[in-house]
């Protein structure tokens, strides 16, 4: 079946640690985006791809990178310089739709917790 | 400021009723509006997707609408289930960067027996 696999489910983070995200898909989907979900809180975009080897900053972006080597793989570092990392991380893909690219599928998420 | 509002936070119903969720928007330009159902520790689901020439979109026992004049749009849930039990959120794409989505916090709505 194809679709987005996010791991861990679960993830914890020491202080000082940087944590590796991983999101794969195999939709053959051109972008990838990567949204922090807070209770009480909209999905706030971190960094998206529309192409393999490039990659804009979202409106969060501190304290977070991101490579895009393979078409299927868009991998978020959490670094020790983001102060609050706890929250729920959000992987999607699109395709083009009436010629823009938007989010249509996500993954399961992480749920990053710092120890 | 580009905002997406969304009411109530929560809402509590019995299996078998209808009920209705409002999503009022300040996007302008406006490309598209979609609504989204999230269970608890999952990602989003797509349910309906609207651009602001469709007033009315239909997926199941789920129905949308919109009024790109009032800038509001409505989420109508026919005949709720158990399984409706979920997060429902309204995203907005503006005109100008549609890569862009600004979401709204979710309307928490709890289904029981």
């Amino acid at each position: 079946d194809g679709g987005i696999t996010q791991s861990p489910k679960y993830l914890f983070r020491k202080e000082g640690q940087n944590v590796t995200l991983s999101c794969e898909q195999n939709l053959n989907h051109d972008a990838m985006y990567w949204y922090r979900q807070d209770p009480g809180q909209g999905l706030r975009l971190i960094y998206y791809s529309q192409i393999v080897n490039d990659f804009q900053k979202g409106d969060i972006a501190e304290g977070y990178s991101v490579s895009r080597e393979k078409k299927e793989s868009f991998p978020l570092t959490v670094t020790s310089a983001q102060k609050n990392p706890t929250a729920f991380y959000l992987c999607a893909s699109s395709i083009k739709w009436k010629g823009s690219n938007q989010p249509q599928h996500f993954g399961d998420g992480t749920r990053l917790s710092i120890l | 400021k580009n905002q997406v509002e969304q009411s109530p936070q929560s809402l509590i119903i019995l299996e078998g009723k209808n009920c209705t969720l409002q999503c009022n928007y300040t996007v302008s330009p406006f490309s598209n509006l979609r609504w989204y159902k999230q269970d608890t520790g999952r990602g989003p689901v797509s349910l309906t997707i609207m651009t602001f020439s469709e007033n009315t979109k239909s997926n199941g026992r789920y129905t949308a609408t919109l009024d790109a004049d009032t800038k509001q749009s409505s989420l109508h849930i026919t005949a709720s289930q158990l399984s409706d039990s979920a997060s429902y959120i309204c995203v907005v794409s503006g005109a100008y960067n549609t890569d862009k989505l600004i979401f709204g916090t979710g309307t928490r709505l709890q289904v029981f027996p």
